[in-house]
């Protein structure tokens, strides 16, 4: 069965300092993996979609990035956080290119940026 | 670009009555629709889901049905329990496997 690992589970920064949050998947190859940002009060935010190693796409501009270093691993990076930055982050992954394809979250990351 | 909205909440029913949460989306083409829920502390589960219109996706005694005409995905349940407290997620995922969710809406059910 495929499974979705993500950490660190919490993490609090100061502010300007950088972020990394990982995660993976295993039990299945060349998955669709997606970085959501869940604020208060703002429901799910996409923020990057990739289909494959190296290809990712940005949905909001901001100052994260992400990277796909291998096919089952997903990174969320900045280099200087923000207090915007808060929140909960949520790292996904679905199967192949058909829309009805159902999509599988990991257990989440909350960032707390002082 | 596609986008989903559904009613704010917080909505607040007693045990065993009727829940309505609407839910609309606009979208390129014909996309997918789904209910996800996510109880306090966890990530998000899938709920239910219709890839077709005037498909009806069920589970756990809830049930949307696809309506393309009125493009809507409204969430039902005809009896509420206390164990349905949760905050409920109404999605659309368009050709491209790009999932959109709208913002949630917390229910809390008492008994």
């Amino acid at each position: 069965s495929q499974t979705i690992h993500q950490w660190p589970a919490t993490l609090v920064q100061p502010v300007g300092s950088p972020l990394s949050l990982e995660c993976t998947v295993e039990g299945t190859s060349n998955p669709n993996l997606y970085w959501y940002r869940q604020a208060a009060g703002r429901g799910l935010q996409l923020l990057f979609y990739s289909v494959g190693i190296g290809q990712i796409s940005s949905e909001v501009p901001q100052n994260l990035s992400a990277s796909r270093p291998q096919d089952r691993q997903f990174i969320l990076s900045s280099k200087k956080l923000l207090l915007s930055d808060s929140g909960f982050y949520l790292c996904a992954w679905s199967r192949g290119t058909d829309s009805g394809n159902t999509i599988y979250f990991g257990e989440g990351s909350w960032l707390t940026v002082v | 670009g596609d986008s989903v909205t559904q009613m704010e909440g917080p909505v607040t029913l007693s045990e065993e009555a009727f829940l309505t949460i609407n839910c609309t989306y606009t979208a390129t083409g014909y996309p997918s629709l789904f209910w996800y829920v996510q109880y306090p502390g966890e990530g998000l589960q899938l709920l239910l889901k219709a890839t077709k219109a005037d498909d009806k996706g069920s589970n756990k005694g809830f049930e949307a049905t696809y309506r393309k005409e009125t493009t809507s995905f409204h969430l039902e349940k005809g009896s509420v329990q206390v164990s349905d407290s949760a905050v409920y997620f109404c999605a659309l995922s368009n050709n491209f496997n790009k999932f959109y969710f709208g913002s949630g809406t917390k229910l809390n059910v008492k008994p």
